[in-house]
Protein backbone atom coordinates (compact mmCIF):
# COMPACT_ATOMS: atom_id res chain seq x y z
CA UNK A 1 0.00 0.00 0.00
CA UNK A 2 1.38 3.56 -1.01
CA UNK A 3 1.26 6.03 1.92
CA UNK A 4 3.00 7.81 4.30
CA UNK A 5 3.46 6.68 7.88
CA UNK A 6 4.40 8.96 10.79
CA UNK A 7 5.87 7.28 14.08
CA UNK A 8 5.04 7.51 16.67
CA UNK A 9 1.31 8.34 16.93
CA UNK A 10 1.64 9.54 20.69
CA UNK A 11 5.05 10.66 22.07
CA UNK A 12 5.94 12.65 25.43
CA UNK A 13 8.98 14.35 26.18
CA UNK A 14 10.40 16.77 29.08
CA UNK A 15 10.90 19.96 28.76
CA UNK A 16 14.62 20.76 27.20
CA UNK A 17 14.78 18.01 25.70
CA UNK A 18 15.24 17.56 21.73
CA UNK A 19 12.78 14.85 19.81
CA UNK A 20 12.70 13.80 16.39
CA UNK A 21 9.41 12.69 14.35
CA UNK A 22 9.31 10.16 11.76
CA UNK A 23 7.94 10.98 8.26
CA UNK A 24 8.37 8.13 5.39
CA UNK A 25 6.61 8.18 2.35
CA UNK A 26 6.48 5.51 -0.51
CA UNK A 27 4.41 7.51 -3.09
CA UNK A 28 7.65 8.58 -4.80
CA UNK A 29 6.40 12.50 -4.33
CA UNK A 30 9.36 14.62 -4.83
CA UNK A 31 8.12 17.28 -2.21
CA UNK A 32 6.96 17.06 1.43
CA UNK A 33 6.12 19.11 4.26
CA UNK A 34 5.67 19.58 7.98
CA UNK A 35 2.41 21.51 9.24
CA UNK A 36 1.69 22.04 12.89
CA UNK A 37 -1.86 22.74 14.29
CA UNK A 38 -3.30 24.31 17.35
CA UNK A 39 -7.12 23.94 18.13
CA UNK A 40 -8.63 26.91 16.69
CA UNK A 41 -5.63 27.25 14.30
CA UNK A 42 -5.65 25.38 11.12
CA UNK A 43 -2.96 24.38 9.59
CA UNK A 44 0.56 26.34 9.53
CA UNK A 45 3.90 25.15 7.43
CA UNK A 46 6.17 24.46 9.73
CA UNK A 47 9.33 23.67 6.70
CA UNK A 48 8.99 22.03 3.47
CA UNK A 49 11.25 20.20 0.71
CA UNK A 50 10.96 20.31 -2.80
CA UNK A 51 13.81 17.89 -3.70
CA UNK A 52 16.46 15.08 -1.63
CA UNK A 53 19.47 17.38 0.12
CA UNK A 54 16.97 21.13 -0.41
CA UNK A 55 14.66 22.29 2.15
CA UNK A 56 12.75 25.62 3.01
CA UNK A 57 11.38 27.55 5.92
CA UNK A 58 7.71 27.67 6.77
CA UNK A 59 5.93 30.16 8.81
CA UNK A 60 6.92 29.34 11.87
CA UNK A 61 10.14 27.22 11.39
CA UNK A 62 11.73 29.23 15.00
CA UNK A 63 12.69 25.94 17.25
CA UNK A 64 12.39 22.86 14.29
CA UNK A 65 15.07 21.71 12.21
CA UNK A 66 14.84 19.10 9.77
CA UNK A 67 16.89 16.98 6.84
CA UNK A 68 16.00 15.33 3.95
CA UNK A 69 19.18 12.76 3.01
CA UNK A 70 16.60 10.36 1.03
CA UNK A 71 13.72 11.07 -1.27
CA UNK A 72 11.04 9.05 1.20
CA UNK A 73 12.03 10.19 4.37
CA UNK A 74 11.94 13.81 5.74
CA UNK A 75 12.07 13.73 9.66
CA UNK A 76 11.57 16.84 11.87
CA UNK A 77 13.22 17.78 15.03
CA UNK A 78 11.41 20.04 17.62
CA UNK A 79 14.77 21.78 19.62
CA UNK A 80 14.61 22.42 23.23
CA UNK A 81 14.29 26.13 21.47
CA UNK A 82 10.83 25.67 20.50
CA UNK A 83 8.54 27.66 23.44
CA UNK A 84 5.53 25.93 22.80
CA UNK A 85 6.45 22.36 21.23
CA UNK A 86 2.80 20.53 22.82
CA UNK A 87 1.06 20.06 19.24
CA UNK A 88 -0.22 18.13 16.63
CA UNK A 89 2.32 17.70 13.98
CA UNK A 90 1.59 16.32 10.12
CA UNK A 91 3.44 15.39 7.24
CA UNK A 92 2.64 15.18 3.86
CA UNK A 93 3.76 14.65 -0.03
CA UNK A 94 3.14 15.46 -3.17
CA UNK A 95 4.50 15.85 -6.91
CA UNK A 96 5.72 19.14 -7.97
CA UNK A 97 3.49 21.35 -9.72
CA UNK A 98 0.53 23.81 -8.88
CA UNK A 99 -2.31 21.42 -8.68
CA UNK A 100 -0.93 18.76 -7.19
CA UNK A 101 -2.85 17.21 -4.00
CA UNK A 102 -1.10 17.14 -1.00
CA UNK A 103 -1.49 13.66 0.85
CA UNK A 104 -1.09 13.52 4.54
CA UNK A 105 0.21 10.79 7.25
CA UNK A 106 -2.03 9.98 10.61
CA UNK A 107 0.19 12.90 12.48
CA UNK A 108 2.21 12.61 15.74
CA UNK A 109 0.63 13.72 19.36
CA UNK A 110 3.72 15.47 21.22
CA UNK A 111 3.43 16.08 24.53
CA UNK A 112 5.67 18.64 26.16
CA UNK A 113 5.59 18.59 30.31
CA UNK B 1 -0.14 38.20 1.32
CA UNK B 2 -2.67 35.32 0.61
CA UNK B 3 -4.92 34.01 3.09
CA UNK B 4 -8.43 31.95 3.48
CA UNK B 5 -10.93 32.80 5.97
CA UNK B 6 -13.98 30.11 7.06
CA UNK B 7 -16.49 30.34 8.62
CA UNK B 8 -16.13 28.93 12.72
CA UNK B 9 -18.08 26.18 14.18
CA UNK B 10 -18.97 24.34 15.21
CA UNK B 11 -21.61 23.03 12.69
CA UNK B 12 -24.69 20.78 14.41
CA UNK B 13 -27.07 19.50 11.50
CA UNK B 14 -29.27 16.60 11.65
CA UNK B 15 -29.30 13.67 9.59
CA UNK B 16 -30.18 14.47 5.85
CA UNK B 17 -30.06 18.20 6.76
CA UNK B 18 -28.15 20.57 3.93
CA UNK B 19 -25.06 21.66 4.38
CA UNK B 20 -23.12 25.05 3.39
CA UNK B 21 -19.55 25.70 4.88
CA UNK B 22 -18.52 29.54 3.58
CA UNK B 23 -15.26 29.95 2.32
CA UNK B 24 -13.79 33.31 0.98
CA UNK B 25 -10.12 33.76 0.21
CA UNK B 26 -7.72 36.26 -0.56
CA UNK B 27 -4.66 35.69 -3.22
CA UNK B 28 -2.97 37.28 -6.08
CA UNK B 29 -3.07 35.38 -9.12
CA UNK B 30 -4.99 32.46 -10.01
CA UNK B 31 -4.52 29.91 -7.05
CA UNK B 32 -6.14 26.06 -7.11
CA UNK B 33 -9.01 25.60 -3.93
CA UNK B 34 -8.92 22.46 -2.22
CA UNK B 35 -11.10 21.24 0.77
CA UNK B 36 -9.32 18.73 3.13
CA UNK B 37 -11.71 16.68 5.42
CA UNK B 38 -10.02 14.99 8.95
CA UNK B 39 -11.52 12.58 11.00
CA UNK B 40 -10.87 12.96 14.40
CA UNK B 41 -7.56 11.38 15.24
CA UNK B 42 -6.36 11.58 11.58
CA UNK B 43 -4.47 13.12 9.44
CA UNK B 44 -6.01 15.24 6.18
CA UNK B 45 -7.68 14.04 3.04
CA UNK B 46 -8.81 15.47 -0.37
CA UNK B 47 -12.04 15.87 -0.28
CA UNK B 48 -12.40 17.86 -3.61
CA UNK B 49 -10.48 20.36 -5.50
CA UNK B 50 -10.99 23.28 -8.24
CA UNK B 51 -8.29 24.60 -10.25
CA UNK B 52 -9.34 27.60 -12.18
CA UNK B 53 -12.64 29.74 -11.96
CA UNK B 54 -16.08 28.36 -12.35
CA UNK B 55 -14.96 25.31 -11.87
CA UNK B 56 -16.96 22.73 -9.94
CA UNK B 57 -15.03 20.18 -7.85
CA UNK B 58 -17.18 17.40 -6.56
CA UNK B 59 -16.92 14.25 -4.63
CA UNK B 60 -19.19 11.35 -2.09
CA UNK B 61 -21.80 14.19 -2.62
CA UNK B 62 -19.95 17.39 -2.06
CA UNK B 63 -19.49 19.94 -4.15
CA UNK B 64 -17.52 23.33 -4.26
CA UNK B 65 -17.40 25.90 -7.17
CA UNK B 66 -14.72 27.97 -7.65
CA UNK B 67 -16.18 31.74 -7.66
CA UNK B 68 -13.70 34.27 -8.94
CA UNK B 69 -16.03 37.46 -8.77
CA UNK B 70 -16.84 36.78 -4.72
CA UNK B 71 -13.50 35.08 -3.99
CA UNK B 72 -15.09 32.13 -2.79
CA UNK B 73 -15.28 28.67 -2.71
CA UNK B 74 -17.81 27.31 -0.14
CA UNK B 75 -18.91 23.49 0.29
CA UNK B 76 -22.11 22.08 0.29
CA UNK B 77 -23.79 18.79 0.67
CA UNK B 78 -27.47 18.32 0.30
CA UNK B 79 -27.99 15.47 2.61
CA UNK B 80 -26.07 15.09 5.16
CA UNK B 81 -24.96 11.35 7.23
CA UNK B 82 -23.74 11.04 10.43
CA UNK B 83 -20.65 9.79 9.06
CA UNK B 84 -19.68 13.16 7.47
CA UNK B 85 -18.94 14.27 11.10
CA UNK B 86 -15.34 16.03 11.18
CA UNK B 87 -13.28 19.30 10.69
CA UNK B 88 -13.45 20.83 7.09
CA UNK B 89 -10.69 22.54 5.81
CA UNK B 90 -10.51 25.31 3.40
CA UNK B 91 -7.11 25.68 1.49
CA UNK B 92 -5.63 27.40 -1.42
CA UNK B 93 -2.46 26.72 -3.39
CA UNK B 94 0.74 29.42 -2.77
CA UNK B 95 2.52 28.56 -6.16
CA UNK B 96 5.77 29.74 -6.80
CA UNK B 97 9.10 28.42 -8.19
CA UNK B 98 7.65 24.41 -8.56
CA UNK B 99 6.44 24.36 -4.76
CA UNK B 100 2.68 23.56 -4.18
CA UNK B 101 2.35 25.28 -0.33
CA UNK B 102 -1.25 25.06 1.01
CA UNK B 103 -2.39 27.97 3.16
CA UNK B 104 -5.21 26.76 5.48
CA UNK B 105 -8.39 28.45 6.77
CA UNK B 106 -8.78 27.59 10.41
CA UNK B 107 -11.07 24.57 10.05
CA UNK B 108 -14.81 24.15 10.59
CA UNK B 109 -16.51 21.80 12.76
CA UNK B 110 -19.11 19.52 11.96
CA UNK B 111 -21.48 17.19 14.07
CA UNK B 112 -24.44 15.77 12.25
CA UNK B 113 -26.76 14.03 15.04
CA UNK B 114 -29.18 10.94 14.03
Amino acid sequence: DGGITQSPKYLFRKEGQNVTLSCEQNLNHDAMYWYRQDPGQGLRLIYYSQIVNDFQKGDIAEGYSVSREKKESFPLTVTSAQKNPTAFYLCASSHRGRDSEQYFGPGTRLTVT
Amino acid sequence: GNSVTQMEGPVTLSEEAFLTINCTYTATGYPSLFWYVQYPGEGLQLLLKATKADDKGSNKGFEATYRKETTSFHLEKGSVQVSDSAVYFCALSDYGGATNKLIFGTGTLLAVQP
